[in-house]
């Protein structure tokens, strides 16, 4: 079963505009929450993460929102450029395990 | 170096024959993950160290797969009797153990190609 899901595979923003990823994942012992980006041929790179005691994280040009009761959390970028052009992951984990469990990502293009 | 180091980059095999993948986490990480990434796929967990032991190997697809760790630092994941549909990139990430909220992250290397011919 996919505990983390990520329902959209791309997403195209114009440059400026903000982009939103979303995030959904169904185990309520998911205490931690992570972004991650990848570039082709990269490993993935940590972008901004959100534990379960706040619902919101802010870095730069990077919020992350987390709505527990809808088990949904998403991530903003105001203004999008076109170097976000990349495939951002949504991770979850549970302090009791410390296995973090991947989405299936999310193509984000930005157009000049 | 300061990141996690893995090698080799790019493997070519053929089915049938064994493969070793290496994983040199951050110095001082204690935990250390390795994932999949097959093509078009997400991050597929297979396994993760919390200093030399195992606590879940849940992830790894067969008995096919093993992998150990050693002096709490670089990690060998092994997969015998390669199969064409074992290709994919080999992602290995290590980090501090988690201490509470907005610890733990997790430090990705660049990851090691695996092709299967």
């Amino acid at each position: 079963d996919q505990q983390v899901k990520q329902n959209s595979p791309s997403l195209s923003v114009q440059e400026g505009r903000i982009s939103i990823l979303n995030c959904d994942y169904t185990n309520s012992m998911f205490d931690y929450f992570l972004w991650y980006k990848k570039y082709p041929a990269e490993g993935p790179t940590f972008l901004i993460s959100i534990s379960s005691i706040k619902d919101k994280n802010e870095d730069g040009r990077f919020t992350v929102f987390l709505n527990k009761s809808a088990k949904h959390l998403s991530l903003h970028i105001v203004p999008s450029q076109p170097g976000d052009s990349a495939v951002y992951f949504c991770a979850a984990s549970d302090i009791g395990t410390y296995k973090y469990i991947f989405g299936t990502g999310t193509r984000l293009k930005v157009l000049a | 170096g300061a990141g996690v180091s893995q090698s080799p980059s790019n493997k070519v095999t053929e089915k049938g024959k064994d493969v070793e993948l290496r994983c040199d986490p951050i110095s001082g990480h204690t935990a250390l993950y390795w994932y999949r990434q097959s093509l078009g796929q997400g991050l597929e967990f297979l396994i993760y160290f919390q200093g030399n032991s195992a606590p879940d190997k849940s992830g790894l697809p067969s008995d096919r797969f093993s992998a150990e760790r050693t002096g709490g630092s670089v990690s060998t994941l092994t997969i015998q009797r390669t199969q064409q549909e074992d290709s994919a990139v080999y992602l290995c990430a290590s980090s501090l153990a988690r201490q509470g909220p907005n610890t733990g992250e997790l430090f990705f290397g660049e990851g090691s190609r695996l092709t299967v011919l």
